[in-house]
């Protein structure tokens, strides 16, 4: 069974861009949730999406959004880019009804 | 935003020596995991916790869930090169709901 796959694995962007990011569960998991990872401030909850709906979101300003289609995929979306942003990106997927989440290898976006 | 209190922040240990690392936090966690993550890969599950008291092994990975439910820690045994990485505990507050949150890491370095 293939892992979960994040496109693309690196990013370059400028300031004031905007950017989207692509997650593919593990086939059958149909919860997506998103973490970002910085140095300073560690991992961090961005939002879950279940059958194309949000379900939990964490405390990152509206700049950040994501979507989930019926095939369980999920983009997220970063507007107006700070340099602040430049983070790794991770996606987990899950079962449902089970609270192991599987990452995939995640999205290194450098803003510049 | 919140984040459990991971300690020790690092570790340098000869091969063949046990390490102890710890999670502590003022919430009360439904579920414990353990990841390890290698540099510029995503977090790899090592072991999940259910129940209060619960102690469950993966090879010489043990971990427990601690009996207040605020705490959890993950020991390994005679520690090997591929050991090396940093270690996240994750805790889930809401059943059923994806939102984790992490501890800041326990960076292993072992000598050979």
């Amino acid at each position: 069974k293939a892992g979960v796959t994040q496109t693309p694995r690196y990013l370059i962007k400028t300031r004031g861009q905007q950017v989207t990011l692509s997650c593919s569960p593990i086939s059958g998991h149909r919860s997506v949730s998103w973490y970002q990872q910085t140095p300073g401030q560690g991992l961090q909850f961005l939002f879950e999406y279940f059958s194309e709906t949000q379900r939990n979101k964490g405390n990152f300003p509206g700049r950040f959004s994501g979507r989930q289609f019926s095939n369980s995929r999920s983009e997220m979306n970063v507007s107006t880019l700070e340099l602040g942003d430049s983070a790794l990106y991770l996606c987990a997927s899950r079962q449902t009804g089970n609270t192991e989440a599987f990452f995939g290898q995640g999205t290194r976006l450098t803003v510049v | 935003g919140q984040q459990l209190n991971q300690s020790p922040q690092s570790m340098f240990i000869q091969e063949g020596e046990d390490v102890s690392m710890n999670c502590t936090s003022s919430s009360i966690f439904n579920t414990w995991l353990w990841y390890k993550q290698d540099p510029g890969e995503g977090p790899v599950l090592l072991i999940a916790l259910y129940k209060a008291g619960e102690l469950t092994s993966n090879g010489r990975l043990t971990a427990q869930f601690g009996t207040t439910r605020k705490d959890s820690f993950l020991n390994i045994s005679a520690s090997i090169p591929s050991d090396v990485g940093i270690y996240f505990c994750a805790g889930q507050l809401i059943q059923g709901a994806q939102k984790l949150v992490f501890g800041q890491g326990t960076r292993l370095t072992i000598n050979p």
